[in-house]
């Protein structure tokens, strides 16, 4: 079965960028989707179709998507975005939701 | 606005059964495939269950085949999780998500705690 790998955790200094990738197998030719999930909150989406961002999302979180690896650039980090990210594919094989294992961002 | 909002949850005992509800409200709920997506505390997110629009096409997660049941009705604007046979492991939050084109659960309610102990 289709299988996604994020890093367990990401730390940056404020201001710095953060990358967090996502691994998948020809993950390019998928839509990766990204969710935020602070604190004792639901997930919100951040990014679709790899490098889209909903409504209110702000211009400094960012997406790729190519070859075997997603990623999301969060510019100028701030403490507010510390958070759990997982990126997502829908997987039309299984037609299955697939979410990656999450990585803890930890503004230092 | 766009909302859905899940209730049911509980604790209930290895063996036993509990509905979850997820009632939306702000789009043409009859538009969307719906997903319930679960959380063990301190875990990652599980994708266990959706449904087509109309209901007619459902799947799941290895993990609660056979034992979990999705269903909606559209009259009523909501979507059901009926749990049966339920194991300690099934402990989580458990999300109900709008699920968008390219499967993008881009709404999601605050989720409803089960406890199975």
């Amino acid at each position: 079965s289709y299988a996604l790998t994020q890093p367990p955790s990401v730390s940056v200094a404020p201001e710095e960028t953060a990358r967090i990738t996502c691994g998948g197998s020809d993950i390019g030719s998928k839509s990766v989707h990204w969710y935020q999930q602070k604190a004792g909150q639901a997930p919100v989406l951040v990014i679709y179709y790899d490098n889209h961002r909903p409504s209110g999302i702000p211009e400094r979180l960012s997406g790729s998507n190519s070859g075997s690896t997603a990623t999301l650039t969060i510019s100028r980090v701030e403490a507010g975005d510390e958070a759990d990210y997982y990126c997502q594919v829908w997987d039309g094989s299984s037609d299955r939701m697939i979410f990656g294992g999450g990585t803890k961002l930890t503004v230092l | 606005q766009v909302q859905v909002v899940e209730s049911g949850g509980g604790l209930v005992k290895p063996g036993g059964s509990l509905r979850l509800s997820c009632a939306a409200s702000g789009f043409i709920f009859s538009d969307y495939f719906m997903s319930w997506i679960r959380q063990v505390p301190g875990k990652g997110l599980e994708w266990i269950s959706h449904s087509s629009n109309s209901g007619t096409y459902t799947n799941y997660a290895d993990s609660v085949k056979g034992r979990f049941t999705i269903s909606r009705d559209n009259a009523k604007n909501s979507v059901f999780l009926q749990m049966d046979s339920l194991r300690a492991e099934d402990t989580a939050r458990y999300y109900c998500a709008r699920v968008g084109a390219d499967g993008k659960a881009d709404v999601w309610g605050q989720g409803t705690t089960v406890t199975v102990s």
